[in-house]
């Protein structure tokens, strides 16, 4: 079973619809969770971190966490073409005071339509 | 925004010939960076862990004789791809761990193309 599993993709929505993107991950002692956007030839950059459960809201984007269903999804509402990309769900299994290596899902790759 | 900076974007080597990525933390100290390898269509997958001052720690299946690594000073980083082959073509990247308001985040590079002929 892998450590990180993000829903098969690829997804694709219209603009303006809502993309939801889930991720589950194994390790039951996990306490951080981002959420990353990788465009194709670039490197991760950070659309969220969660750490407590429930819902962490940045702009278009909202981040979910249950970690009694050790369940982490990715809202985003408002859907631009620019929003297409790879999304990666990545875990970090140490607690806020200390820091381990984090653990990527397959990441979800993300088509928005005109 | 804590920025590490990447260099070189990218880079083509002949086979045989060694190939130094360098990452720099440009407005903090990272006491730990991660070094990362990603094929085509596939996730990141963690290649080592190096801390400032002491020797790297690699994950199962890498090969420390055959990517160097080398964290001399709390803001410099590197990656040694030693007797490079075409196998070895991937992108790298690296990451800082910084402290992001009581908890730790984690900052990446912008990537090395690596292009081995």
């Amino acid at each position: 079973q892998k450590e990180v599993e993000q829903n098969s993709g690829p997804l694709s929505v219209p603009e303006g619809a809502i993309a939801s993107l889930n991720c589950t991950y194994s390790d039951r002692v996990s306490q951080s969770f981002f959420w990353y956007r990788q465009y194709s030839g670039k490197s991760p950059e950070l659309i969220m971190s969660i750490y407590s459960n429930g819902d962490k809201e940045d702009g278009r984007f909202t981040a979910q966490l249950n970690k009694a269903s050790q369940y982490v999804s990715l809202l985003i509402r408002d859907s631009q073409p620019s929003d297409s990309a790879t999304y990666l769900c990545a875990v970090n299994p140490a607690g806020g005071t200390s820091y381990g290596k984090l653990t990527f899902g397959q990441g979800t790759i993300l088509t928005v339509h005109p | 925004g804590a920025v590490v900076s990447q260099h070189p974007s990218w880079v083509i080597c002949k086979s045989g010939t060694s190939v130094k990525i360098e990452c720099r933390s440009l407005d903090f100290q990272a006491t730990t960076m991660f070094w990362y390898r990603q094929f085509p269509k596939q996730s990141l997958m963690l290649m080592a862990t190096s801390n400032e001052g002491s020797k790297a720690t690699y994950e199962q299946g890498v090969e420390k004789d055959k990517f160097l690594i080398n964290h001399a000073s709390l803001t410099l980083s590197t990656l040694t791809v030693t007797s490079a082959h075409p196998e070895d073509s991937s992108f790298y990247i690296c990451s800082a761990v910084l402290r992001d308001r009581g908890n730790y985040g984690y900052t990446f590079g912008s990537g090395t193309r690596l292009t081995v002929v």
